[in-house]
């Protein structure tokens, strides 16, 4: 099946620093997620990209879609403390008729602490 | 507008004891799912459903069973727990127009003794 493998595991920063993580695919993706879960709460989408190559931001968060399609990053700038949580990488999981019907493989997820 | 909501937020169980977690959403969300959180393993998918009395398997299916009457709940049954079924559960839903784009509740902690 599937498999997203995202890098680092965890990250301890400290405030104002930026933040990368990446997710890489053993197959090829035409959408790449990414949600972050705070803690004891589930995960809410971040952004969402549907073209490699694509550049999204939202925020502070800026996330690329690679032209490889096998794998997309995720950028931080200026990190304050509420960005603490796990940052999921996701990718929908079709049927053969090519529908995913809200089926996503997940990456195993970045921790993120963030120091004052 | 409470989106999904998931009950009970915690429990114990002995093996062998059965039990059902409720998933509830109210944006007629045409899709909804399970996953199940373990440390290291990310969100992997166990049951889905595409509408009332339609369910199929995801990803780690064996020991729960789901059924879909209406299209607001999507309740998960553990039939028989097992110590390897602890773990953090998640219901989703989401749009047929938006399928990848899910809203999850708040999660059930689950530990099987």
């Amino acid at each position: 099946g599937q498999q997203l493998n995202q890098s680092p595991q965890s990250m301890f920063i400290q405030e104002g620093e930026d933040v990368s993580m990446n997710c890489t695919s053993s197959s090829i993706f035409n959408t790449w997620l990414w949600y972050k879960q705070d803690p004891g709460e589930g995960p809410v989408l971040l952004i969402a990209l549907y073209k490699a190559g694509e550049l999204t931001s939202n925020g502070r968060l800026t996330a690329q879609f690679g032209i490889t399609r096998k794998d997309s990053f995720l950028n931080i700038s200026a990190s304050i403390p509420s960005d603490v949580g796990i940052y999921f990488c996701a990718g929908p999981n079709y049927n053969a008729g090519g529908t995913s019907y809200g089926k996503l493989t997940f990456g195993q997820g970045t921790i993120l602490t963030v120091h004052p | 507008n409470a989106g999904v909501t998931q009950t009970p937020k915690f429990q114990v169980l002995k093996t062998g004891q059965s039990m059902t977690l409720q998933c509830a959403q109210d944006m007629n969300h045409e899709y909804m799912s399970w996953y199940r959180q373990d440390p290291g393993m990310g969100l992997r998918l166990i049951h889905y459903s595409v509408g009332a009395g339609i369910t199929d398997q995801g990803e780690v299916p064996n020991g729960y069973n789901v059924s879909r009457s209406t299209t607001e709940d999507f309740p998960l049954r553990l039939l028989s727990a097992a110590p390897s079924q602890t773990s953090v559960y998640f219901c989703a839903s989401s749009y047929k127009s938006g399928a990848n784009v899910l809203t999850f509740g708040a999660g059930s902690r689950l530990t099987v003794l």
